[in-house]
């Protein structure tokens, strides 16, 4: 059964750090990974995919990598601001079209 | 609008009660997911639609749960004799293809209590 780590839980930075989220999933016979954002009483963003293949996506601010043998992605967001304040979710899709979730990072960035 | 669209946003009901969730997809997306996301819990999985069919439906928690799909669009999720435990916020995705690669979209949600 596949299982999807997050950590940190949470995490709190000052406006202009980097965050580093990190992803752990138990299964590397993965299709593809996304990172999700979710804003308090809303439904969930997408971020980044990364295909099964691919070691990278970028996308503005945020990069994701994917190292899928050792069953592990970081997401990379730059200069942080408090517009990226929210809660980030991983999740990988299996064999079935199944995607399995993290329990999700709450971000806070101070200004 | 062009995204997954989900009704009622908010649903208030007693226990014992039956409700209906609805979600619209995107138009043309063949894939449809259900999600449950309890308070300060992660994301449960539901239920799955290929067009019409559900191929996995493991993720029901109960026989109190069904859903179905019509016409290759809109999603009907119904809860029977609604216990508290059920209220949760209740999120639809859908997806191009099943094909993996293809990005998948989320509703708002709907939000549900049981009294």
């Amino acid at each position: 059964k596949q299982e999807v780590t997050q950590i940190p839980a949470a995490l709190s930075v000052p406006e202009g750090e980097n965050l580093v989220l990190n992803c752990s999933f138990t299964d590397s016979a993965i299709y593809n990974l996304q990172w999700f954002r979710q804003d308090p009483g809303k439904g969930l963003t997408s971020l980044l995919l990364i295909q099964s293949s691919q070691r990278e996506q970028t996308s503005g601010r945020l990069n994701a990598s994917l190292d899928k043998s050792s069953g592990r992605s970081t997401l990379y967001i730059a200069a942080s601001q408090p517009g990226d304040s929210a809660t980030y979710l991983c999740a990988v899709m299996t064999a079935g079209n199944k995607l399995t979730f993290g329990g999700g990072t709450r971000v806070l960035v101070k200004p | 609008g062009a995204g997954v669209s989900q009704s009622p946003s908010n649903k208030v009901t007693e226990k014992g009660k039956d409700v209906e969730l609805r979600c619209d997809p995107i138009s043309g997306h063949t894939a449809l997911y259900w999600y449950r996301q309890s308070l300060g819990q992660g994301l449960e999985f539901l239920i799955y639609f290929q067009g019409n069919s559900a191929p996995d439906k493991s993720g029901l928690p109960s026989d109190r749960f069904s859903a179905e799909r019509t016409g290759g669009s809109v999603s009907t999720l119904t809860i029977q004799r609604t216990q508290q435990e059920d209220s949760a916020v209740y999120l639809c995705a859908s997806s191009l293809a099943r094909v993996s690669g293809n990005t998948i979209y989320f509703g708002e949600g709907s939000w549900l209590t049981v009294v």
